[in-house]
């Protein structure tokens, strides 16, 4: 089966650094999304992987191993704004995104 | 602006009554999506659309009719027939439907719908 798995909650302080990370075990792989979602809105488009590696943009970076199913996001400089949920996503060989369950970010000044 | 606009944002039907959820975009995507985001949980696809007139279930199509007679526009009908119909609806789009590269979607501002 098709499985998308991050924590449920994190907390962090504001102005310091929080990763949060996603494993995946999807039907073939086309990339991986991460989406920032505040409460009762829209997610929005934060990242884009398909290669290994790291990409930054940012405050942002985002990290994937295809061979680990692994990907994880990384928050710097943290802001009280960024308290949102944090949405994995990994588009499978039907180009049909799946969805992990969202990881709260809790952030305390 | 180009966007994707979904009203009402708020809509409440009493049990038992169908309610049509609209969903309208000017970016000229082709394919567009209708998720449902329950507490705690992601989302979970309901119908999407590659092209006009033709549209396939997700995976939870049980209990709700879409159509897409226009590219703009993919209304999503919640029947008597969903058991369970209070949630927050998505809509999205995006540009390829299929293909190499970044297939991001784009979301509107959501409808939560609930059922007295």
């Amino acid at each position: 089966g098709q499985n998308i798995d991050q924590p449920t909650e994190m907390t962090a302080t504001e102005g310091a650094i929080v990763q949060i990370n996603c494993t995946y075990q999807t039907s073939g792989f086309n990339g991986l999304f991460w989406y920032q979602q505040h409460a009762a809105e829209a997610p929005t488009f934060l990242s884009y992987n398909v290669l290994d590696g790291l990409e930054e943009k940012g405050r942002f970076s985002s990290f994937l191993s295809r061979s680990k199913g692994y990907s994880y996001l990384l928050l710097k400089e943290l802001q009280m704004k960024d308290s949102a949920s944090y949405l994995c996503a990994s588009l499978d060989s039907n180009y049909q995104l799946i969805w992990g369950a969202g990881t709260k970010l809790i952030i305390k000044p | 602006d180009g966007g994707i606009t979904q009203s009402p944002k708020y809509l409440f039907r009493k049990e038992g009554q169908n309610v049509t959820l609209s969903c309208e975009q000017n970016l000229n995507h082709d394919a567009m999506y209708w998720y449902r985001q329950d507490p705690g949980q992601g989302l979970r696809l309901i119908y999407y659309s590659q092209i006009v007139n033709d549209f396939q279930k997700g995976d939870i199509a049980e209990g709700y009719s879409v159509s897409r007679e226009k590219k703009e526009s993919f209304p999503l009908t919640v029947t008597s027939a969903q058991k369970n119909p209070t949630a927050f609806y998505l809509c999205a789009s995006s540009i390829l439907s299929g293909g190499s590269g970044n297939n991001e979607q784009f979301f509107g501002p959501g409808t939560r719908l609930t059922v007295l």
